[in-house]
């Protein structure tokens, strides 16, 4: 199983609402990844947990939160978006975050839309 | 931080042509580069890498060309099909090697 999932794959929510995005992978990988995708922009990246562990934040908003509950499972919650928050979030996974192998798995991502 | 420019935003080719596809890079110490396949709708998918102790490497239809020199890279696509048609992404790692930055992209075309 070579696969990244994302739920949901479409995301309507207004700038109350609370929300949660959901990544799972069952390879093995101990590296999950959160990137942000604005339309024909590259993925910028957001976070990185490594075993379980926040180590990258990239400066985002406290308004994204993410969430690592087991090496499988990667949630970003969701509150008081903003419109331009509005975006592709992909998740992605590797072996590692270090140097034995780069190459990272990317689901098909959600896209969201904030009203 | 790492900087990755792509050359042209966006390309066109006939079916059955090959495609060029160029990126460069600003770090020179960069010891590993991927090339990224994006199709409309989908994520990023892994189509090739490239470690820095080769100046080529081969896969199916596929050819990365690194040039440690100029610091460039390109991807070349032979016999181009409409399958093909997506934005290619090219990605190297931070000095601290624990992230990727992506190049800005450039999107193929493919002409029947």
């Amino acid at each position: 199983d070579t696969e990244v999932t994302q739920t949901p794959k479409h995301l309507v929510m207004g700038m109350t609402n609370k929300k949660s995005l959901k990544c799972e992978q069952h390879m093995g990988h101990r590296a999950m990844y959160w990137y942000k995708q604005k339309a024909k922009k590259p993925p910028e990246l957001m976070f990185v947990y490594s075993y379980e562990k926040l180590s990258i934040n990239e400066s985002v908003p406290s308004r994204f939160s993410p969430e690592c509950p087991n090496s499988s499972l990667l949630n970003l919650h969701l509150h008081a978006l903003q419109p331009e928050d509005s975006a592709l979030y992909l998740c992605a996974s590797s072996h590692t975050s270090g140097a034995i192998s780069y190459e990272q798995y990317f689901g098909p991502g959600t896209r969201l839309t904030v009203t | 931080g790492e900087s990755v420019g792509l050359h042209l935003p966006t390309l066109s080719v006939q079916e059955g042509d090959n495609s060029i596809i160029n990126c460069a890079y600003s770090n020179s110490a960069s010891d590993y580069f991927i090339w990224y396949k994006q199709e409309s709708g989908k994520g990023p998918q892994f189509i090739i890498d490239i470690r820095s102790n080769m100046d080529k490497r081969q896969g199916q239809r596929v050819t990365v060309l690194l040039n440690k020199t100029v610091k460039h890279l390109s991807l070349q696509i032979a016999a181009t099909q409409p399958g093909d048609s997506a934005v290619y992404f090219c990605a190297a790692p931070s000095n601290t090697g624990n992230q990727f930055y992506f190049g800005t992209g450039t999107s193929l075309t493919v002409i029947p």
